[in-house]
């Protein structure tokens, strides 16, 4: 069964501090994406990660992708209150089409 | 094109009512998907269709769901007989296909609630 494991689960961290929200999953896939949900909303996409190495990065969002050992990475810098929200891993396996997403980290930034 | 639009927003129902869902995609993505996310949990895939052929069907979707894409522009999601465990957030979302990035865009989704 394939499985998209995100942690933490839940995030509380101070605005200005940095972190790392870290995305396992156990199949052989080249693409991976980040989505954002705020509550009661639908998902936004973030980054899209389509090989070995890839990094992108959006204000204080970066993504990387290892394909190797099967991780993706978002790290936060310098917090702000405005991220505070869930982030959504998914993968692609590369036999298929169909998305699987994690569990998903609640992240919440305090003043 | 303003995005993926679904409707309704929210629908309550009665146990044991069939109940239709309509998602109208961005107009040039041919791949079309399905899900369903629970609180506390990621989306689940239920269905994906390429065009107006449903290429893929979640071995956890149930024979009281049913999906069309009748002519490759907009889908509906049919849920039968709708049982309490049926409440969930049903999500649409439509991508484009070979030679893209198969980047998702989601629509705000229908939130239904079986009493």
């Amino acid at each position: 069964e394939l499985k998209v494991e995100q942690n933490p689960l839940f995030l509380s961290m101070q605005e200005g501090k940095n972190y790392t929200i870290y995305c396992n999953y156990s199949t052989t896939s080249d693409r991976l994406y980040w989505y954002r949900q705020d509550p009661g909303k639908s998902l936004e996409s973030l980054f899209v990660l389509l090989s070995n190495g890839a990094v992108k990065q959006e204000g204080r969002l970066m993504a990387s992708l290892d394909t190797k050992a099967r991780l993706s990475t978002l790290h936060i810098t310098a917090a702000v209150h405005d991220l505070s929200a869930t982030y959504f891993c998914a993968v692609v396996p590369n036999t298929g089409n169909q998305f699987y997403f994690g569990t998903g980290t609640s992240l919440t930034v305090i003043p | 094109d303003t995005g993926v639009s679904q409707d309704p927003r929210h629908k309550i129902t009665k146990r044991g009512q069939n109940v239709t869902f309509r998602c109208d995609p961005i107009s040039e993505h041919n791949r079309l998907y399905w899900y369903r996310q629970t609180l506390g949990q990621g989306p689940e895939f239920l269905t994906y269709f390429q065009n107006e052929a449903q290429l893929e069907k979640s071995r956890l979707l149930s024979d009281r769901f049913s999906a069309e894409r009748p002519k490759g522009s907009f889908s509906t999601l049919e849920i039968q007989r709708t049982e309490q465990g049926d409440s969930a957030m049903y999500l649409c979302a439509s991508s484009l296909g070979a030679g893209a990035s198969y980047e998702q865009y989601f629509g705000p989704g229908t939130r239904l609630t079986v009493t």
